[in-house]
């Protein structure tokens, strides 16, 4: 079972917009940056979002983060058909000492 | 461009040693605003932070891996390796080598090689 949790799945028509939860405790996303990855099948995770809210270069402002107490959420507005991923969210446990990460979250743009 | 590439066996048999090797490309791995890491996502299933090494030298693993881990680095070759001992069939995943900051955000990550084990 993941140290953070997200729902399996969650779809939405082209154009429109989606949130992705990812929920920890205060010992990783209530007290830690929290970061968030997509996937496409068979690459390697890219960075979409890290300390909370930022976007690394590249990355479009469709994409946007945000972290409420031990909570944290990716939203994507305008979905294209190429935003069909895994999503997953992460961040350090500091419980643990480990980099956590949540079990991911399947996008399909319907 | 930051580029990065692991190397390594694609199939380790049973209680046997993985050793896998990490070639940074486009970035000085003795920077010290980073962390170099290896990271493991079994097939179908979540991905694993199993530990990463700062330029210094110094080592962070994770604790469930703890005792079966040790990750190295050469600075001359822009390189940075795994040893992961005792294997089992449950270490069968694809093993990727990544960058990171402080805040553990991995922003630059290798291809990723699928390591089976299997005899």
């Amino acid at each position: 079972q993941s140290v953070l949790t997200q729902p399996p799945s969650v779809s939405a028509a082209p154009g429109q917009k989606v949130t992705i939860s990812c929920s920890g405790s205060s010992s990783n996303i209530g007290n830690n940056y929290v970061s968030w990855y997509q996937q496409l099948p068979g690459t390697a995770p890219k960075l979409l979002i890290y300390d909370n809210n930022k976007r690394p270069s590249g990355i479009p402002d469709r994409f946007s983060g945000s972290k409420s107490g031990t909570s944290a959420t990716l939203g994507i507005t305008g979905l294209l058909t190429g935003d069909e991923a895994d999503y997953f969210c992460g961040t350090w446990d500091s419980s643990l000492s480990a980099a956590v990460f949540g079990g991911g979250t399947k996008l399909t743009v319907l | 461009q930051l580029q990065l590439q692991e190397s390594g066996p694609g199939l380790v048999r049973p209680s046997e040693t993985l050793s896998l090797t990490c070639t940074v490309s486009g970035d000085s791995v003795s920077s010290s605003s980073y962390y170099w890491g290896w990271l493991r996502q079994p097939p179908g299933k979540e991905l694993e932070w199993i530990g990463s090494i700062h330029y210094s030298g110094s080592t962070h693993y994770n604790p469930s891996l703890k005792s079966r881990v040790t990750i190295s680095g050469d600075r001359s070759k822009k390189q940075f390796s795994l040893n992961l001992s005792s294997l089992t069939a449950a270490d069968t995943a694809v093993y990727y080598c990544a960058r990171s900051t402080a805040s553990a955000d991995f922003d630059s990550w290798g291809q990723g090689t699928l390591v089976t084990v299997s005899s």
